[in-house]
């Protein structure tokens, strides 16, 4: 158990279209990423929230958005999904007690 | 900059082989080490972690030492079983920011 939960686990969109991935950890998580992992590749780094605010951000294009809020609970939106936006969306949630960084099950996303 | 080299795969062993999936690292400063697993299908899992030079990591059979004065984090096992078939990551983050940075990945599989 991570502490870590992610939705949806799954989801279709059409290419165009938009989305909105979430991901809530428990108190004590202060800082939040997220990761993109397609198939077969490790995950690279989209781009990370303190406190609310953006504080890293790796190399993807601004369509790639994100909000942390204060109940610790974030989201990521694509806008104008491309079909190489299909993958795992993976967030991770840093534990400052635990020096520890967890992540949840992932949100499989296709676009078609 | 920071970066993380990992074995390349697929590694295939006999159930209970030894197993070491070596690891070696580039960082400026002193990261923190971890090795994370994934089973097919699934997000990523903490396996084990070490925060400072000479710190052992272990968890469920496996191990890595955090050696500074060769820059390695190598994952060993000294008996793996089939449920162990996975792929397993190395990677780094440096305190000021918890971004993790990721080898490649190195598939494992376990035949009976």
């Amino acid at each position: 158990e991570t502490g870590v939960t992610q939705s949806p686990t799954h989801l279709i969109k059409t290419r165009g279209q938009q989305v909105t991935l979430r991901c809530s950890s428990q108190s004590g998580h202060n800082t939040v990423s997220w990761y993109q992992q397609a198939l077969g590749q490790g995950p690279q780094f989209i781009f990370q929230y303190y406190r609310e605010e953006e504080n890293g951000r790796g190399n993807f294009p601004p369509r790639f958005s994100g909000l942390q809020f204060p109940n610790y609970s974030s989201e990521l939106n694509v806008n104008a999904l491309e079909l190489d936006d299909s993958a795992l969306y993976l967030c991770a949630s840093y534990h400052r007690e635990g020096n520890t960084i967890y992540f949840g099950e992932g949100s499989w996303l296709t676009v078609v | 900059g920071d970066s993380v080299t990992q074995m390349e795969g697929p590694v295939t062993l006999s159930e209970e082989a030894c197993l070491t999936i070596n690891c070696t690292y580039t960082a400026t400063g002193y990261p923190s080490l971890f090795w994370y697993v994934q089973y097919p299908g699934e997000g990523l899992q903490l396996l084990l972690k070490a925060t400072k030079a000479d710190d052992k990591g272990s968890n469920k059979g496996f191990e890595a030492t955090y050696r500074k004065e060769t820059t390695s984090f190598h994952l060993e096992k000294g008996s793996v079983q089939v449920s162990d078939s996975a792929v397993y990551f190395c990677a780094l983050t440096m305190d000021s920011n918890y971004q993790l940075i990721w080898g490649a990945g190195t598939k494992l599989i376990i035949k009976p």
